[in-house]
């Protein structure tokens, strides 16, 4: 089993849908989690970081399960915008995700 | 405000040759890294440095080099390319290596090993 797992993808929603990815980890001790925005043949940047009692940045909500040892990202009301890969990252082990894609269609 | 750059972006080369990947950044960050992407395996780090002088492994170390002489500059040498090694390279800093601490990336390398 991967140390880190992702929703494989690709994620196709319409604008205005409401999409949720997860991100599971193997290792029960990880501290800190993150979630990485990386646009096609760019570097990935920070989209946010996922606060134990789960944390909301405009139409971005991040939550952590730590019994089930999953992080989730929903994005309300999609925007064309929005399209790209998303990575989740547990920091302890600076292991990422093989990202999920999505794609939001007019 | 430069922040993180990488050197070159785009690199061809052969099969046996040594190739050396720079990473420059102004930050002073204490922590950088190095990943390397392809296709489906996500980021996977290669090697990171605490401080200057200071180096240790990652999840795919072998067939890299790297050193850091000095805090902002952390190059990572191929000492003999293989065609396994054709991929995207990037590089991170971080101010610390707590971990709540945020990652910022340059730009990445595409290297191709022929």
């Amino acid at each position: 089993r991967k140390e880190v797992e992702q929703d494989p993808g690709p994620f196709n929603v319409p604008e205005g849908a409401t999409v949720a990815f997860n991100c599971t980890y193997s290792n029960s001790a990880s501290q800190s989690f993150f979630w990485y925005r990386q646009d096609c043949r760019k570097e990935p940047k920070l989209l946010m970081s996922v606060y134990s009692s789960g944390n909301e940045d405009g139409r971005f909500t991040a939550q952590l399960n730590r019994a089930s040892q999953y992080i989730s990202l929903l994005i309300r009301d999609s925007k064309l915008s929005d399209s790209a890969t998303y990575l989740c990252v547990v920091n302890n082990d600076m292991r990422f995700g093989a990202g999920t894609r999505l794609t939001v269609k007019p | 405000d430069a922040g993180i750059t990488q050197s070159p972006r785009y690199k061809i080369t052969e099969t046996g040759r040594q190739v050396t990947l720079m990473c420059h950044q102004t930050w002073s960050h204490s922590y950088m890294f190095w990943y390397r992407q392809d296709l489906g395996h996500g980021l996977r780090l290669i090697y990171y440095s605490a401080a200057a002088d200071i180096t240790d492994k990652g999840e795919v170390p072998d067939g890299y080099v790297v050193s850091r002489s000095k805090t902002e500059n952390f190059p990572l040498t191929l000492e003999s390319a293989t065609r396994s090694q054709t991929s995207v390279y990037f590089c991170a800093s971080s101010e610390r290596g707590e971990a709540k601490n945020i990652q910022y990336f340059g730009a990445g390398t595409r290297l191709s090993v022929l």
